[in-house]
């Protein structure tokens, strides 16, 4: 059972680089997630999806860009990298969504360092 | 708007002690509720979950109860083990069910 699946686990940026995280889910899922988590911070929202075809903004998405083409993949493409963006970044994956108590599926992370 | 405020840690614990884990929210009708855990490495996976007041969510010993009156979802543990070290984070679901909302999370250790 495979899950969510992210790619890459690490990644090294130059500053004004530009890179895409990419994330797979395989449990027909029609919700998807992208959050990046800072110490001390919590899991902040960048962008999520209602299904494909659909994206909406999270709470921290200026420097980000989503596309959900398929049910499968949500890739989080980062334009021209900031020392800012320097986080571990989490897509997560729900059936229903939080509203009848459903369940968010999360993959390992990727560690991302802009220098 | 929706927020979670969970207590601060790191918290430190001796094998068998008691745990609290102190979460309150604020939110417009009524969220669903969460904790999750985070083990080192790794990412995060539920550990229990309530969807209406009075409700009380367990698992491996945890149990956390959906207080509508106090706005507040403690989590607990009668004797913590030191497999239990990890980062607990409590989280609502938006009344739309669309976006979740997590707290800083709290670091757990326990000590032999």
């Amino acid at each position: 059972n495979a899950g969510v699946t992210q790619t890459p686990k690490f990644r090294i940026l130059k500053i004004g680089q530009s890179m895409t995280l990419q994330c797979t889910q395989d449990m027909n899922h029609n919700y998807m997630y992208w959050y990046r988590q800072d110490p001390g911070m919590g899991l902040k929202l960048i962008y999520y999806s209602v299904g494909a075809g659909i994206t909406d903004k999270g709470e921290v998405p200026n420097g980000y860009n989503v596309s959900r083409s398929t049910t499968e993949d949500f890739p989080l493409r980062l334009e021209l990298a900031a020392p800012s963006q320097t986080s571990v970044y989490f897509c997560a994956s729900s059936y229903s969504g939080g509203g009848a108590g459903g369940e968010l599926f999360f993959g390992e992370g990727s560690r991302l360092t802009v220098l | 708007g929706n927020s979670v405020t969970q207590m601060e840690g790191p918290v430190t614990l001796s094998e068998e002690a008691f745990l609290t884990i102190n979460c309150t929210y604020t939110a417009t009708g009524y969220p669903s509720l969460f904790w999750y855990v985070q083990y080192p490495g790794e990412g995060l996976q539920l550990l229990l979950k309530a969807t209406k007041a009075d409700d009380k969510g367990s698992n491996k010993g945890f149990e956390a109860t959906y207080r509508k009156e106090t706005t507040s979802f403690h989590l607990e543990k009668g004797s913590v083990q030191v497999s239990d070290s990890a980062v607990y984070f409590c989280a609502l679901s938006s009344l739309t069910g669309n976006q979740f909302y997590f707290g800083t999370g709290t670091s757990l250790t326990v000590i032999p």
